[in-house]
């Protein structure tokens, strides 16, 4: 029972670089997140989906593009990297009924130089 | 935008002392998640509360959601090592289905 998968693990980036971090659930989840974690900043919300074909933004989406053809992969881009960016990334997934539970995967922890 | 404040930001408890976080909302959330990050892991859903002045509770730990649905707190008793983490409140109060998280409390705790 695989979860919230994320890729990779861990990354270092230059000034400029672009990347995509993968993100796959197998939960049939409708409901995708992206987030980053700062020191002292919380969990702050780059973009969410609530289906196929469907994403919006949340309170820090400059610099991050995202797209879902599928209910099951929901990828972050970084266009352009900036050391800004330095930072941890959360995928999330949860159903849109039941329990509500948001469940998250492990992480991918990105420097940009 | 809806804004949930968690307060404080980093506590230094005593082996066995208690430890509470509070969560604050300037607006009515309908709902509201606790989630708990070990250091170096990844957030990890606690319990969610629906009703107005609401109390659960999971062992030594005991979630409040306050009367007018504006706050909430977590209050662990006795406090062990393995409470180490974060400690997030979240909103789910958006009919887009997001979450929207506070800052978090850092709990250490001293053996």
């Amino acid at each position: 029972n695989a979860g919230v998968t994320q890729t990779p693990k861990f990354q270092v980036l230059k000034t400029g670089q672009s990347m995509t971090l993968q993100c796959a659930q197998d939960m049939n989840h409708e409901y995708m997140s992206w987030y980053r974690q700062d020191p002292g900043m919380g969990l702050r919300l780059i973009h969410y989906s609530v289906g196929a074909g469907i994403t919006d933004q949340g309170e820090v989406p400059n610099g991050y593009n995202v797209s879902r053809s599928t209910t099951e992969d929901f990828p972050l881009r970084l266009l352009s990297a900036a050391p800004s960016q330095t930072s941890v990334y959360f995928c999330a997934s949860r159903s849109t009924s039941g329990k509500n539970i948001q469940y998250f995967g492990a992480g991918t922890r990105l420097s940009v130089l | 935008g809806q804004q949930v404040m968690q307060i404080p930001q980093y506590q230094h408890v005593q082996e066995g002392e208690d430890f509470t976080t509070y969560c604050n909302s300037s607006t009515t959330l309908s709902n509201i998640q606790w989630y708990k990050q070990r250091p170096g892991g990844h957030p990890v859903f606690l319990i969610q509360l629906v009703k107005s002045g609401e109390v659960k509770k999971q062992k030594r730990l005991t979630f409040q959601f306050g009367e007018a649905k504006k706050n909430s707190s977590l209050h662990i008793t006795a406090t062990q090592t393995t409470d180490v983490g974060t400690y997030f409140c979240a909103d789910g109060s958006s009919n887009t289905g997001k979450l929207i998280f506070g800052q978090g409390t850092t709990l250490q705790v001293k053996p």
